[in-house]
C-alpha cells in the first residue's frame, strides 16, 4: 500500500519570505513522487517530480523539493514567496515498480500575504 | 494547443437524473482517469483506463459508469445510484511511459438537488 501524508491543512507566508509545504510518504520499495498546484475552480497543473538522482528538484515558476529518504519526505519549498502563489498544493506518490496509480494527499491550502 | 478538455464547466441536474461528464484529450495519451474531489479530502479515484476498450474501477467507482470507445475520449456517467454525487470531477491522461506526470482538465462542477 502506498500513502501520503500532508501535515498541514494550510500554510501562511508573507510575500518575499521562504515558503515549505510539508509531504511524508510510504511506499514499497522506490518512491516516484510528485507535486501538483491546483487554482481555484481548475485542474491542477504538475509542478516538478524526483524519480531517481539528486535529492534537490527544481520545477515550475521557482519551486524545489527536497527529497530525504530516511525521513521519507518530500518537501516543497521556494525561496521568495509571491502572492500569485496562492493556490492549493498536493503532493503524490507511487511505487517505481507498482501500479501507474498515483496516491494523491489531501492538500496544503498556501496562502501569501502582501 | 493539445490539452484535456472537459464539458461542461458546471452541470445542474435533479436527483434521480443520470449525468454524463465529457472529457476529450488531444495529447494521445494512452491513460486517463477520472477523479473526485471533495473539499478537505484530497482526489479520489473513480475509474481509469489503460488502453481502449478495457477499464479499471479505482477506490469510489460505485455509483458511476464509463467508457472508452475511442483513445481520445473517456466520458464519466453519474448515475441515480450515485448516493452524494455533488462534487468536482477531474479528468485526467498520462503518456503510458514509467514515470510521466498526470495532465489535468479544468474539471466539472456537479451539483444535484
Amino acid at each position: 500500500a502506498q500513502s501520503v501524508a500532508q501535515p498541514e491543512d494550510q500554510v501562511n507566508v508573507a510575500e518575499g519570505n521562504p515558503l515549505t509545504v510539508k509531504c511524508t510518504y510510504s511506499v514499497s520499495g522506490n518512491p516516484y513522487l510528485f507535486w501538483y498546484v491546483q487554482y481555484p475552480n481548475r485542474g491542477l497543473q504538475f509542478l516538478l517530480k524526483y524519480i531517481t538522482g539528486d535529492n534537490l528538484v527544481k520545477g515550475s515558476y521557482g519551486f524545489e523539493a527536497e527529497f530525504n529518504k530516511s525521513q521519507t519526505s518530500f518537501h516543497l519549498k521556494k525561496p521568495s514567496a509571491l502572492v500569485s502563489d496562492s493556490a492549493l498544493y498536493f503532493c503524490a506518490v507511487r511505487a517505481s515498480g507498482g501500479s501507474y496509480i498515483p496516491t494523491f494527499g489531501r492538500g496544503t491550502s498556501l496562502i501569501v500575504h502582501p | 494547443d493539445g490539452g484535456i478538455t472537459q464539458s461542461p464547466k458546471y452541470l445542474f441536474r435533479k436527483e434521480g437524473q443520470n449525468v454524463t461528464l465529457s472529457c476529450e484529450q488531444n495529447l494521445n495519451h494512452d491513460a486517463m482517469y477520472w477523479y473526485r474531489q471533495d473539499p478537505g479530502q484530497g482526489l479520489r479515484l473513480i475509474y481509469y483506463s489503460q488502453i481502449v476498450n478495457d477499464f479499471q474501477k479505482g477506490d469510489i467507482a460505485e455509483g458511476y459508469s464509463v467508457s472508452r470507445e475511442k483513445k481520445e475520449s473517456f466520458p464519466l456517467t453519474v448515475t441515480s445510484a450515485q448516493k452524494n454525487p455533488t462534487a468536482f470531477y477531474l479528468c485526467a491522461s498520462r503518456l503510458d511511459r514509467g514515470n510521466s506526470p498526470l495532465h489535468f482538465g479544468n474539471g466539472t462542477r456537479l451539483t444535484v438537488t
